[in-house]
């Protein structure tokens, strides 16, 4: 496909059950990105790969989230024991970009995930 | 970390006039300032955005401005028009990593 895609676009969980979110990166882009999106609010970074290596996990908001690239392309991000204040937007970007320089992050449209 | 601070948070304009949204940051390390529009339902779609060694940069209606100096920049919508409707984060970034985001402006453009 030409862009970032997302499955499932839609969520609903009971509370305290686990859940996987998909993130099919745009082809050949070396990062990848997770964001949360709280309801009016901006996206807040947890987590950050290039190619399968996770460099930065500090925006994890617990030890209940869990996020993996095992190939360097399709990501998972995993949520056990969900809670309702889990309840948000979960975003994927991915880019070209290397080490030293930022580039432009493309993102796919969220899974929309609702705790109940 | 880098703190986003972004404002208004709601802006309404006649269409044909324009708009301008305005952000600071605190690290004075960010080098990348992008900007996004995002609408219902969808993800964030990059529009613009500046590197700290340009002071503007300009694509059609779309103009960004940097002062490093205060850490601000701004983005600037000339000639608004209605599909300009959406709501739109400034973004800060000290290195290759995750972005740090505002909170958003909504902007409506009024007929």
């Amino acid at each position: 496909g030409a862009g970032v895609s997302q499955s499932p676009r839609y969520k609903v969980a009971k509370r305290g059950q686990d859940v996987a979110l998909r993130c099919d990166p745009i082809s050949g882009h070396v990062s990848l990105f997770w964001y949360q999106q709280a309801l009016g609010q901006g996206p807040e970074f947890l987590t950050y790969f290039q190619n399968e290596a996770q460099l930065d996990k500090s925006g994890l908001p617990s030890d209940r989230f869990f996020a993996e690239r095992p190939e360097g392309s399709v990501s998972t991000l995993k949520i056990q024991r969900t809670q309702q204040e889990d309840s948000a937007v979960y975003l994927c970007a991915s880019s070209w970009q290397s080490r030293a320089v930022q580039e432009t992050q493309y993102f796919g449209p969220g899974t929309r995930l609702l705790v109940l | 970390g880098e703190n986003v601070e972004q404002h208004p948070s709601t802006l309404s304009v006649q269409e044909g006039d324009s708009a301008v949204i305005k952000c600071t940051y605190s690290d004075s390390a960010s080098n990348y300032f992008p900007w996004y529009k995002q609408e219902l339902g969808k993800g964030p779609q990059l529009i613009i955005d500046i590197r700290s060694n340009v002071g503007e940069k300009k694509d059609q209606r779309i103009a960004v401005t940097l002062n490093k100096t205060a850490k601000h920049f701004s983005l600037h919508i000339t000639e608004t028009q209605p599909e300009d409707s959406a709501v739109y984060f400034c973004a800060a970034s000290p290195r290759a990593d995750g972005l740090t985001f505002g909170k958003g402006t909504h902007l409506i453009i009024q007929p």
